[in-house]
Order: structure tokens, then sequence, then C-alpha cells
């Protein structure tokens, strides 16, 4: 499969937990999109690379996210100290510089 | 900044008809305009690209028209079938911005 894959799809923490996601994206792709999605709503961004390089991150990106993208390839997405707001459907997309933009399946990230 | 608005919220249709989903968006000088699809609990499924530069795009059932000068774009499914039930998005990309997504219009179509 060539598509964008994220792991895992579903988390479910303790509020204070830290935790871990993880995007592919298409291998070709160079920018890679992180959003989060809440019931009814549309996708809202996050942060988004460029080979590498974080190159915009959104107000709602708060001190405790963190984003990587080591070597232009996967990224990872790391909330720390969960809260209960946190909890959200987190969606990865990888685009050729800022054309089609091609979705992950999500990570439903459900904090307790 | 740019806001997108979808309307109707949600909309529910007897299989075969005709419709007509609605996207408007704030600044018109966008690059391009994405319409996708997303089933319950899934990520998003792509559906049209039209650049700034295009009227519409046409996918099978499916087709799309852009008037980047009124701020919207409009998404027509023909002979709707129950496996079009979906919410559908559309997402706006802006020069020197990124996406901004619609809130989505909420699907049914009953058999």
């Amino acid at each position: 499969d060539t598509g964008v894959s994220q792991d895992p799809r579903h988390k479910i923490t303790k509020r204070g937990q830290n935790v871990t996601f993880r995007c592919d994206p298409i291998s070709e792709h160079n920018r890679l999109y992180w959003y989060r999605q809440t019931l009814g709503q549309g996708p809202e961004f996050l942060t988004y690379f460029q080979n590498e390089a974080q190159l915009e991150k959104s107000r709602l990106l708060s001190d405790r996210f963190s984003a990587e993208r080591p070597k232009g390839s996967f990224s990872t997405l790391e909330i720390q100290r969960t809260e209960q707001g946190d909890s959200a459907m987190y969606l990865c997309a990888s685009s050729l510089v800022q054309f089609e933009q091609f979705f992950g399946p999500g990570t439903r990230l459900t904090v307790l | 900044k740019q806001e997108v608005t979808q309307i109707p919220a949600a909309l529910s249709v007897p299989e075969g008809e005709n419709l007509v989903l609605n996207c408007s968006f704030t600044d018109s000088a966008i690059y391009n305009l994405q319409w996708f699809r997303q089933d319950p609990g899934k990520g998003l499924t792509s559906l049209l690209l039209i650049q700034s530069s295009q009227r519409e795009q046409t996918s099978g059932r499916l087709n799309a028209s852009l008037d980047k000068s009124s701020g919207r774009s409009t998404l027509y499914i023909a002979a709707s079938q129950p496996g079009d039930s979906a919410t559908y998005l559309c997402a706006v990309f802006n020069y020197g911005q990124n996406f901004v997504f619609g809130p989505g219009t909420r699907l049914s179509v009953l058999p």
C-alpha cells in the first residue's frame, strides 16, 4: 500500500500521560501536515513540514505539543501531559508542495 | 483570515436524486480548492481538486465548480446512491497560508 499510514489507529490514555503518534507519508511527497478534528467539525491545521523543516505551527499547538520529521520522511507528533481536551482525531496528510493532499486514516485519541 | 462555510450542514435525500453541496470562502485569493469525503471515524478521501485557474472538475458522477470572484464552489452529485452517504468537506489553499476546511455537509442517501 503506497498511501499515507498512521500508527496507532486508536489510543486511550490517562490524563497527564505522554503520547506519541507516527505518520508515514507517500514516499515522494515533500509536504506533511498534521490536523486535529473534533466531532462534527472540519479538520483544524496544527503544523506542517516541507522536507525536514517545520515551516508553520498553529496557535492550537501549545507547548505540550511537539512534532518532528527527521530526515524528511516519517513524522511524529507528541503530546505531553495530556488533558481531556486533547481527545480528538489526529489526522496526517501529505502532498507535493501545495497540490492535492492525501490523508491517512487518523489516530483517535481518548484521554480519560 | 480565510473562513470557509458549508451549506447545508446536513442533507437527507432519496436514492437517485441529483444534489448540490455548497462551499463558500471569504478570501478569494486561493491557489486551489479540494473536496473530500469522510466516512464516520475514518480519514478523508480526496474527491476533486480544482486549481484557481479552472472552473470545474469532473470525476464519474461528481462535478465540482469554482467561482473565485464570488467565493463559492459547488459539488454536484448525480444519481445519488446509499453508498454516497458520508460527510463532504471542502478545503481551500491560500497563498502564504495553509488549507482551511469547512465544517462539512453530512449527507444521507436513503434506499
